[in-house]
């Protein structure tokens, strides 16, 4: 069975300061990994995916991630945070071939000015 | 910008009521789903779709029922609500390919009193 573990609830960080958000999944077959964001009262919005191919992958808004196969993690980055990043991101993973994409609890992001 | 669209949009029922979330997409995608939220938490998957008459139960078990009658629209039913159905409900489609990310509606919001 697939999953995906977000072991951060919240994290924060200085605006101007690089921002990590951590996720690692487990899955039989290859993954397909997301990274979607969602602001309050809204739906999720797609950041960006790993399929195959380069381990980094850049996405939306300044946002990368990196496939780490080893380690089954897939952290979501940025080099410099802005304060309307603040947001509730979730990673997502779904097993190469499959249907069903499977979701983190969320990791709240707060960026201080 | 994803062309897929939820109403009502906020919803205040009381127990006993028959109510239909809409959702309607414009991608001609095959495939779509019915997710359920807490504010702020977890995804849960309780419908899917993989095109015109097919509907399948996620993950989490739930009282509503779907039906997809044509390819851009996808209602849920719940035929007697109660304040345990109080939640968001995010309605998403993705392309045919299992390589393609969710496009989500902005959710709505139900509260049953």
């Amino acid at each position: 069975a697939q999953s995906v573990a977000q072991p951060e609830d919240q994290v924060n960080v200085a605006e101007g300061n690089p921002l990590t958000v951590k996720c690692t999944y487990s899955v039989s077959g290859n993954p397909y990994l997301f990274w979607y964001v969602q602001y309050p009262n809204r739906g999720l919005q797609f950041l960006l995916k790993y399929i195959t191919g380069d381990n980094l992958v850049k996405g939306s808004y300044g946002f990368e991630a990196e496939f780490n196969k080893s380690q089954t993690s897939f952290h979501l980055k940025k080099p410099s945070a802005i304060v309307s990043d603040s947001a509730l991101y979730f990673c997502a993973v779904r097993e190469g071939g499959g249907f069903k994409t499977i979701f983190g609890a969320g990791t709240r992001l707060f960026v201080k000015a | 910008e994803a062309d897929i669209y939820q109403t009502p949009r906020y919803l205040v029922i009381g127990t006993g009521k028959k109510i239909t979330l809409e959702c309607s997409q414009t991608m001609g995608h095959d495939k779509m789903y019915w997710y359920q939220q807490d504010p702020g938490m977890e995804l849960h998957l309780i419908h899917y779709s993989y095109g015109v008459n097919s509907t399948e139960k996620g993950d989490l078990s739930s009282e509503s029922t779907v039906s997809r009658i044509r390819t851009e629209h996808f209602p849920l039913t719940l035929e007697s609500a109660r304040p345990s159905h109080t939640s968001q409900y995010l309605c998403a489609s993705s392309e045919r390919s299992s390589t393609g990310e969710l496009f989500f509606g902005e959710g709505s919001r139900l509260t049953v009193l």
